[in-house]
């Protein structure tokens, strides 16, 4: 099983569409989880960080479940400028080798 | 800005010809990593540094190597790139303990032909 896993994409979705996509990841005792975004050819930009809590930034919409070990990504009202490729990050539990896991990402295709 | 800066942008180099890649970082972060893009992948880290500390993925090639002289830079040297290491190259930083976030370079795009 991979350290994190998740939907395989891409997904094509018209504009003003809700969308969510799920990424697990296999080490229990992760620490802390993001999602980050990227655009083709550029470098992967923070989107937000999850908390077991939930938390929500404007369209945006992250959630953390420890207890199926599952982070989600919930995007309303989605926009053209939306179209990226979107990538879950876990972080193991702190060591001074910390080691930073992504996922291989989820292609995301708003069309107008 | 604080920021993370990688240079050069784009590098195109002949197979088997030694290449450098650069990246240099205003933000003080103890951690600095190497990753490995390639088209429609995921960031595949290479090794990082926590302070001094080198830290090797265990399927890194040799062929890979990696200096950081001071908290500041930090170099990833190709010995002989192959074809294959046509990729993009990405450095990041982090402060290390929980909640640690990743801040990335614009990336060096490599071309080996």
């Amino acid at each position: 099983r991979k350290e994190v896993e998740q939907d395989p994409g891409p997904f094509n979705v018209p504009e003003g569409a809700t969308v969510a996509f799920n990424c697990t990841y296999s080490n229990s005792a992760s620490q802390s989880f993001f999602w980050y975004r990227q655009d083709c050819r550029k470098e992967p930009k923070l989107l937000m960080s999850v908390y077991s809590s939930g938390n929500e930034d404007g369209r945006f919409t992250a959630q953390l479940n420890r207890a199926s070990q599952y982070i989600s990504l919930l995007i309303r009202d989605s926009k053209l400028s939306d179209s990226a490729t979107y990538l879950c990050v876990v972080n193991p539990p702190y060591s001074s080798a910390s080691k930073i896991i992504f996922g291989s990402g989820t292609r995301l295709s708003i069309r107008p | 800005d604080a920021m993370v800066i990688q240079n050069p942008r784009y590098q195109v180099t002949q197979f088997g010809k030694p290449v450098t890649l650069s990246c240099s970082q205003t933000l003080n972060h103890n951690v600095m990593y190497w990753y490995q893009q390639k088209s429609s992948q995921a960031p595949k880290l290479l090794f990082h540094y926590y302070d001094k500390d080198f830290n090797n993925e265990a399927d890194t090639p040799d062929n890979f190597q990696s200096r950081r002289p001071n908290t500041s830079f930090c170099f990833l040297d190709i010995r002989s790139p192959g074809l294959g290491d046509t990729a993009m190259y990405l450095c990041a930083t982090s402060l290390p303990g929980l909640g640690e976030k990743l801040f990335f370079g614009s990336g060096t795009q490599l071309s080996v032909l």
